[in-house]
């Protein structure tokens, strides 16, 4: 069975640019949750889309943005993009909501994203 | 108060020592608990997970939860150096608004020394 899909999976990025990320969850998988990850400040939560409505949002700024489609797959975008912004962006899924019933997430291997 | 607390580390350990790697938090409504390790420059993978208070052992791990304390634990024993890695703790259930929480802590940096 195939684990959760992330591409692309490195990317360099300029300042002011805008970014797409990408993520093909388990199969049968509905629910996908997206982190952001720095060394300093462990793992924080972006967002989570179960069924293709954003179910729970985690305290970034209004750039930060995503979907999820009906076939689950899901897309996380950043608008004008900051030097603080580099760090590993990790998609996750669940069989259902995160949390819900013992609902465990699955992480996919991550997009370093280095913006310069 | 943060949700969840747990030491940064780093941890170094001889290797075959037992490692003690450990959680508290606050919100006595998780019900589920996890532990997920990650190694470096990889995304974190699921490594035990419990329901409630009490043991679980899947080989050289075990995980405990104490849910009287809000405490949690993972014991590695005979420990090695591809147990290297970061290991952050994880836990679920209703948060104090009523809706669904998945919270981690900052993670463990574990070294086993050859």
């Amino acid at each position: 069975k195939a684990g959760v899909t992330q591409t692309p999976r490195y990317l360099i990025k300029t300042r002011g640019q805008q970014v797409t990320l990408s993520c093909s969850p388990i199969s049968g998988h509905r629910s996908v949750s997206w982190y952001q990850q720095t060394p300093g400040q462990g793992l924080q939560f972006l967002f989570e889309y179960f069924s293709e409505t954003q179910r729970n949002k985690g305290n970034f700024p209004g750039r930060f943005s995503g979907r999820q489609f009906s076939n689950s797959r899901s897309e996380m975008n950043v608008s004008t993009l900051e030097l603080g912004d580099s760090a590993l962006y990790l998609c996750a899924s669940s069989l259902a909501q995160a949390g819900s019933s013992g609902n465990t997430i699955y992480f996919g291997e991550g997009s370093w994203l280095t913006v310069v | 108060q943060k949700e969840v607390e747990q030491d940064p580390g780093p941890l170094s350990v001889p290797e075959g020592a037992i490692v003690s790697l450990n959680c508290t938090y606050s919100n006595s409504a998780f019900q589920y608990f996890m532990w997920y390790r990650q190694y470096s420059r990889k995304g974190p993978e699921l490594l035990m997970y419990t329901y409630s208070s009490g043991n679980k052992e899947d080989g050289r791990f075990t995980a405990q939860v104490d849910k009287s304390s809000k405490y949690i634990s993972l014991f590695i024993r005979d420990s090695q150096p591809s147990d290297s890695a970061t290991y952050l703790c994880a836990m679920s259930g209703r948060g104090t608004s009523g809706t669904y929480k998945y919270i981690f802590g900052t993670g463990t940096r574990l070294k086993v020394l050859a």
